[in-house]
């Protein structure tokens, strides 16, 4: 079946700092790829996605590229705001009809400190 | 536009006690989904609809029930809570397979 996995939080950095945030997912066919956040007390909002093998997502700053010979969505920022303190999760969705079910990776808790 | 809406926001029940939680949006949104999310774990699909008076199992349904009887509305029903089911839970939505999923703001679930 399906699956996603991303590195254990969590992850704390100071501002400024370069980020990166491993994701591998297991999936049949070509999938589409998903990174959601979570701010604290919140439910989770789009932050960026990719659809087909070598496409880039991008959103406030973060990006990933969709990586089909290493099944990879790393989640990647030049420079880290505390504002960016919060939960991030990997996602796929399967391809084909009628493919509406994500499936979530475990979540990875990033802090930020001044 | 409200989007995805979720009651209550914070609930306490004892072992035992039946409850409903509600979701309702107004995208006029075709498919909807029951998630849990817990320490660790992410969040894992309980039910979802594809349209009203469809719905599925996902990956957790155990303990839980659901219907949709129109196109805005989809509450989880707690039959008998259990500690287990102490969790998190989010409602959400989207139109078409290639739609974003939208998220409520979640209900905050403990059972004593």
């Amino acid at each position: 079946g399906n699956s996603v996995t991303q590195m254990e939080g969590p992850v704390t950095l100071s501002e400024e700092a370069f980020l990166t945030i491993n994701c591998t997912y297991t999936a049949t066919g070509y999938p589409s790829l998903f990174w959601y956040v979570q701010y604290p007390g919140e439910g989770l909002q789009l932050l960026l996605k990719a659809t087909k093998a070598d496409d880039k997502g991008s959103n406030k700053g973060f990006e990933a590229t969709y990586r089909k010979e290493t099944t990879s969505f790393h989640l990647e920022k030049g420079s880290v705001q505390v504002s960016d303190s919060a939960v991030y999760f990997c996602a796929l969705r399967r391809s084909g009809a009628g493919s509406y079910q994500l499936t979530f990776g475990k979540g990875t808790k990033l802090s930020v400190i001044p | 536009n409200a989007g995805v809406t979720q009651t209550p926001k914070f609930q306490v029940l004892k072992t035992g006690q039946s409850m409903t939680l509600q979701c309702a949006q107004d995208m006029n949104h075709e498919y909807m989904s029951w998630y849990r999310q817990d320490p660790g774990m992410g969040l894992r699909l309980i039910h979802y609809s594809v349209g009203a008076g469809i719905t599925d199992q996902g990956e957790v349904p155990n303990g839980y029930n659901v219907s949709r009887s129109t196109t805005e509305d989809f509450p989880l029903r707690l039959l008998s809570a259990a500690p287990s089911q102490t969790s998190v839970y989010f409602c959400a939505s989207t139109q078409g397979s290639e739609g974003e999923q939208y998220f409520g703001p979640g209900t905050r679930l403990t059972v004593t």
